[in-house]
């Protein structure tokens, strides 16, 4: 069975510019979740949906943050205009019910020069 | 708010030994407890999850147990090998169970020598 997939896996880019990150859920799961990693504040959620519903998005840091998920197999969280301080690993996951083990993607290492 | 904290940040030990992973958290009320564990350049993979009914789950060589009241958790790993090298974390669902949002601690970097 394929895992969650995320696009791309890394992506240097400079400041100001936009980015857009990819995630494709596993099918049949009915959570999506998006991650931050960094070795200072280690791993922090961002924004969660369920049935493609944001539910809770106060871990996303500013409005330059913005995710949204059109449908139950694709989500997207855009950055804009993007700062060196964005520069972390984001991680996408999904599953099925709200108590039930997260599968991770492999990540996309963003570098914001 | 939730903490959970992990001690030791960094662990090396020689390949056969049996180790123990430490985890803490603040707030008792939780659902569940997981442990997660993660390779260089990878996702996290769910090793471990104990319902906070649960005193402990097993799977291989790896065990994990939970008293919620004391909130701590360890993650017992019989035989290492140098596979088992990667970083381990633990995670806590809180009791509302508020849309599997977990809060993390900041893993554990284990590596096994051959």
């Amino acid at each position: 069975d394929a895992g969650v997939i995320q696009s791309p896996r890394h992506e240097v880019t400079e400041m100001g510019q936009e980015v857009t990150l990819r995630c494709k859920p596993i099918s049949g799961h009915d959570y999506l979740f998006w991650y931050r990693q960094t070795m200072m504040r280690g791993l922090e959620l961002l924004i969660y949906f369920n049935n493609n519903v944001p539910i809770d998005d106060s871990g996303m840091p500013e409005d330059r943050f913005s995710a949204k998920m059109p449908n139950a197999s694709f989500s997207t969280l855009k950055i804009q205009p993007s700062e060196p301080r964005d520069s972390a690993v984001y991680f996408c996951a999904s599953s099925f019910g709200g108590s039930q083990p997260q599968h991770f993607g492999d990540g996309t290492r963003l570098s914001i020069l | 708010k939730q903490e959970v904290t992990q001690i030791p940040a960094a662990l090396s030990v020689p390949e056969g030994e049996n180790l123990v992973l430490n985890c803490s958290f603040t707030d008792s009320a939780i659902y569940n407890l997981q442990w997660f564990r993660q390779d260089p350049g990878k996702g996290l993979t769910s090793l471990l999850l104990i319902q906070s009914s649960q005193r402990e789950q097993t799977s291989g060589r790896l065990n994990a147990s939970l008293d919620k009241s004391s909130g701590r958790s360890t993650l017992y790993i019989a035989a290492s090998q140098p596979g088992d090298s990667a970083t381990y974390l633990c995670a806590v669902l809180p009791i509302n169970n508020a849309g599997n949002m977990l809060t993390f601690g900041g893993g554990t970097r284990l590596m096994v020598k051959p």
